[in-house]
């Protein structure tokens, strides 16, 4: 079945680490995004990547990095200059063209 | 002035009941609009979207869009225990694909 997956489910991160979330679609999607949620907030844009070897920073990049060698694969590490990483990290991926976005299960990051 | 706004809630229907959620926009030349369920600690899962102005309905959902006073609703019919969750709205802006998400507003479906 085609979809989104990201792992891990659960990542604890000790202060100062740097730590990569994996983002893959088999969905042959060309755009790539990367959303933060606070407890009870919206979602904020953190990456997007439109096609391969490109990617645009979003409204809160500061502490965050992210490639796109593959077209299937997104990965977003979270560096130690992030100084409030606790949250939870959605992937989501769509075709070019308005039709809302495939979201991957989540990654649940917490500071340890 | 946030780009997407929403009522965080919670909003309390009582089961049967007709749920009414509102949410503007501030980029009149925004061309897309979703509406997400997320139920707590689960990822967003699309429930409709709707281009054109008026009103278009899937099944107990029907979504409202009025581009000259940028608001777009969500109406939920015969409210279910199932349908608490937090409800999202979305918007394609004017340039690009990027969605830019509301900050959702809580349902809470009272048997």
């Amino acid at each position: 079945d085609g979809g989104i997956t990201q792992s891990p489910k659960y990542l604890f991160r000790k202060e100062g680490q740097n730590v990569t979330l994996s983002c893959e679609q088999n969905l042959n999607h060309d755009a790539m995004y990367w959303y933060r949620q606070d407890p009870g907030q919206g979602l904020r844009l953190i990456y997007y990547s439109q096609i391969v070897n490109d990617f645009q920073k979003g409204d809160i990049a500061e502490g965050y990095s992210v490639s796109r060698e593959k077209k299937e694969s997104f990965p977003l590490t979270v560096t130690s200059a992030q100084k409030n990483p606790t949250a939870f990290y959605l992937c989501a991926s769509t075709n070019t063209g308005p039709y809302g976005y495939t979201f991957g299960s989540g990654t649940r990051l917490t500071v340890v | 002035q946030k780009e997407v706004e929403q009522n965080s809630g919670p909003l309390s229907v009582p089961e049967g009941a007709i749920a009414s959620l509102n949410c503007t926009y501030s980029d009149r030349g925004s061309q897309s609009f979703f509406w997400y369920r997320q139920y707590s600690g689960k990822s967003p899962e699309l429930i409709m979207f709707i281009y054109s102005n008026g009103d278009k309905e899937d099944g107990r959902f029907t979504a409202q869009l009025n581009k000259a006073s940028q608001y777009v609703s969500l109406l939920i019919r015969d409210s279910q225990p199932s349908d608490s969750a937090t409800y999202l709205c979305a918007v394609i802006q004017a340039a690009g694909n990027k969605l830019t998400f509301g900050g959702g507003t809580r349902v809470l479906v009272k048997p």
